[in-house]
């Protein structure tokens, strides 16, 4: 079975443009989270996404957002980009979840994200 | 709130030594997950295990084994015989279930096995 595949795997941009990235899950896998990872505050949570919805949200600006396909892939899209959103972006999908059960999530390798 | 305490930023140990990574949590929720990840220099987070709030027993894959105690919030991870392909950064992670797939990360801790 494949893993969850990430792309592009790097990218650069400028202060004040706007950036979109993908994830495909691992197939059957219907859930799919998003992860930040920076030297200065380590590995948060940005949202997650089930059934095309967003089911949990982390401690980010409006300008963080995503969204979810019908075949459960994912995209997020930073707008306004600051230097501090240098980093590296982590998607993470799993089977399901629910309110009683947290499923295993496994993570692709990353899109390195870099703000001039 | 959610907590993971990773004390050790970073061990440095002689190739075959045993090493014990800590991993310190805080909840109040009584149904909550506990994993732990590799993170090799490519980046990718690899899982290793996952373990929920009622099933204390200790768990053992190969060289590796999981020490989990609710009496002292504590999921403790030990490489035995520690290799150099064990060098990576170690993560522990907690979830609550009520809050699904959210995984609140430790701020890791650095391996460097020595040949």
């Amino acid at each position: 079975k494949a893993g969850v595949t990430q792309t592009p795997r790097y990218l650069i941009k400028t202060r004040g443009q706007q950036v979109t990235l993908s994830c495909s899950p691992i197939s059957g896998h219907r859930s799919v989270s998003w992860y930040q990872q920076t030297p200065g505050q380590g590995l948060q949570f940005l949202f997650e996404y089930f059934s095309e919805t967003q089911r949990n949200k982390g401690n980010f600006p409006g300008r963080f957002s995503g969204r979810q396909f019908s075949n459960s892939r994912s995209e997020m899209n930073v707008s306004t980009l600051e230097l501090g959103d240098s980093a590296l972006y982590l998607c993470a999908s799993s089977l399901v979840g629910s309110k009683t059960r947290t499923d295993t999530q496994y993570f692709g390798p990353g899109t390195r994200l870099t703000v001039l | 709130a959610q907590k993971v305490t990773q004390a050790q930023t970073e061990i440095s140990v002689v190739e075959k030594e045993d090493v014990t990574l800590d991993c310190v949590y805080e909840t109040r929720d009584t149904t909550y997950y506990l994993f732990w990840y590799k993170q090799p220099p490519s980046g990718e987070l690899v899982f290793l295990i996952r373990r929920n709030s009622f099933d204390e027993q200790n768990e053992i894959s190969g060289r590796y084994s999981w020490n989990f105690q609710k009496s002292t919030s504590s999921f403790n991870f030990t490489i035995t015989a520690s290799q150099v392909v064990d060098s990576a950064v170690y993560f522990c992670a907690l979830s609550e279930a009520r809050a699904t797939n959210k995984l609140i990360f430790g701020t890791g801790t650095l391996l460097a096995v020595q040949p």
